[in-house]
C-alpha cells in the first residue's frame, strides 16, 4: 500500500536559516506529490505539487523535486521567515482515473523565531 | 481560493450522545467529499468518502454504523458520529476537490475538535 515518511518535528529555526523537511514515499506507479501547510486554526492549504519525476513544485519560496530514485519530495526553503510557522505535510495520491484519495505523512511543526 | 467551512469547529459532549459536523463548500458544488481523521502527532487518516447520491465508501476498520455519512446536495455532507464515547474524540476534517482543475487539487476545512466527556 501506499505510505508517507516525513521527518519528525518540531524544527525550531531562527528567522533567515535554510529549511529542509525529508519526505520519502512508497507507492505502486507514478504517484502524484504534494506539499500542504496548515496554519494555526485554519485547514490544510495546498503549497506545492509535483506530478511526475523530476518535476519541481515551488510556492512561497518554498521547493520540492520529485526524485523517483529515491523516492523523495524534500521540502526546502533557503530563507525562512516567522510567518511560515505552521504544520507541513507531505503526501501522495496514486495516478489515474477520479481517485482523489491522499496519503498523508504525520506532519512536521515548524516553528520559526525572530 | 476555494472555500470549505466546516461547522462547528469545536464541540464538547457527554458520552452516549450524538454529535453532528457539517462540512461545506462555499463557491463551488462537490460531487465527492472527504472525511479525515487526525490524533495529536498523528497524521490525517482518511475515514470515508462521501458521495452526492449515493452511499458513502468507507475505508478499512471504519465502523459504517458508528460514523454516519450523509451527502445531503452539492455543497453539504454531514458526518455524525452516532453513541460518542472517549476514544472517539478526536480532530475531523473534511476536504472538497475542485472541479474543472484537474484531478490533483482537495480543499480543506479547519477542521472540528471533538471531545467526548
Amino acid at each position: 500500500g501506499n505510505s508517507v515518511t516525513q521527518m519528525e518535528g518540531p524544527v525550531t529555526l531562527s528567522e533567515e536559516a535554510f529549511l529542509t523537511i525529508n519526505c520519502t514515499y512508497t507507492a505502486t506507479g507514478y504517484p502524484s506529490l504534494f506539499w500542504y501547510v496548515q496554519y494555526p486554526g485554519e485547514g490544510l492549504q495546498l503549497l506545492l505539487k509535483a506530478t511526475k519525476a523530476d518535476d519541481k513544485g515551488s510556492n512561497k519560496g518554498f521547493e520540492a523535486t520529485y526524485r523517483k530514485e529515491t523516492t523523495s519530495f524534500h521540502l526546502e526553503k533557503g530563507s525562512v521567515q516567522v510567518s511560515d510557522s505552521a504544520v507541513y505535510f507531505c503526501a501522495l495520491r496514486n495516478s489515474g482515473g477520479s481517485n482523489y484519495k491522499l496519503t498523508f505523512g504525520k506532519g512536521t511543526l515548524l516553528t520559526v523565531n525572530p | 481560493g476555494a472555500v470549505v467551512s466546516q461547522h462547528p469547529s469545536w464541540v464538547i459532549c457527554k458520552s452516549g450522545t450524538s454529535v453532528k459536523i457539517e462540512c461545506r463548500s462555499l463557491d463551488f458544488q462537490a460531487t465527492t467529499m472527504f472525511w479525515y481523521r487526525q490524533f495529536p502527532k498523528q497524521s490525517l487518516m482518511l475515514m470515508a468518502t462521501s458521495n452526492e447520491g449515493s452511499k458513502a465508501t468507507y475505508e478499512q476498520g471504519v465502523e459504517k454504523d458508528k460514523f454516519l455519512i450523509n451527502h445531503a446536495s452539492l455543497t453539504l455532507s454531514t458526518l455524525t458520529v452516532t453513541s460518542a464515547h472517549p476514544e472517539d474524540s478526536s480532530f475531523y476534517i473534511c476536504s472538497a476537490p475542485l472541479p474543472g482543475r484537474g484531478n490533483n487539487e482537495q480543499f480543506f476545512g479547519p477542521g472540528t475538535r471533538l471531545t467526548v466527556l
